[in-house]
């Protein structure tokens, strides 16, 4: 069965602390790991797509890295408006007719400033 | 701000009562996707529509029922409504369904709060 498991469940940091999210991830065939961000009462927002090991894309202080076992998000010197739950999930090329992603539980990350 | 917009925002309703979610999809994007969030279960997929048909089920109880109409927009029908159901219900868009880049695009979320 596919699944996703994110680590830690929350983290605290201290403004301009970097640290990185970890997402494991097993899936019969990677279609695609999906990371976004997801602030309190509100939809998930998409930060990056990667497709295939050794892949790594930036956004601001953000960089999401990719191997065939697992994801992580680096957060480098963190400010505190990257406090938010990171969300992480898959998508399996065997899914079919379907896109259906398949997500971790999240990271809660707060930045003290 | 996803482009994708749902109503209602909150909804309070007692258990056995029946009510029905509304998605909006972003500009051009086919297909939609509902799912559920909550407290202890994380995101989980419900449906999927591709320019009006469904494509896909998940964990989705046979209570519920969905609906995509020819504007695209997309109804999620929640019956029998039980205190388990409350929940944030989520509704994404994406302009392909099989092939390519397909990044899901999120809604603001119904909060569904069942009494």
């Amino acid at each position: 069965e596919d699944q996703v498991t994110q680590s830690p469940e929350a983290l605290r940091l201290q403004e301009g602390e970097s640290s990185s999210l970890n997402c494991s991830y097993t899936v019969s065939g990677l279609r695609g790991l999906f990371w976004y961000r997801q602030d309190p009462g509100k939809g998930p927002e998409f930060l990056f797509t990667l497709y295939s090991a050794g892949e790594e894309k930036e956004k601001e202080r953000l960089k999401a890295t990719l191997t065939k076992k697992e994801s992580f998000l680096h957060i480098t010197a963190p400010k505190p408006e990257d406090s938010a739950t990171y969300l992480c999930a898959v998508r399996s090329i065997y899914g079919g007719a379907t896109n259906k992603l398949i997500f971790g539980t999240g990271t809660l990350l707060a930045v003290q400033p | 701000d996803s482009g994708v917009t749902q109503t209602p925002k909150h909804l309070i309703t007692a258990t056995g009562q029946r009510v029905t979610l509304r998605c909006s999809p972003r500009s051009g994007d086919l297909s939609v996707y509902w799912y559920q969030q909550s407290l202890d279960q994380g995101l989980q997929f419900l449906i999927q529509y591709y320019n009006g048909e469904e494509r896909a089920k998940g964990n989705i109880l046979e209570r519920f029922s969905a609906q995509q109409f020819p504007d695209l927009h997309s109804e999620l029908n929640l019956s029998s409504l039980e205190l388990g159901d409350s929940a944030l219900y989520f509704c994404a868009s994406s302009p392909q369904d099989d092939r390519g880049d397909n990044e899901q695009f999120f809604g603001p979320g119904t909060r569904l709060t069942v009494l």
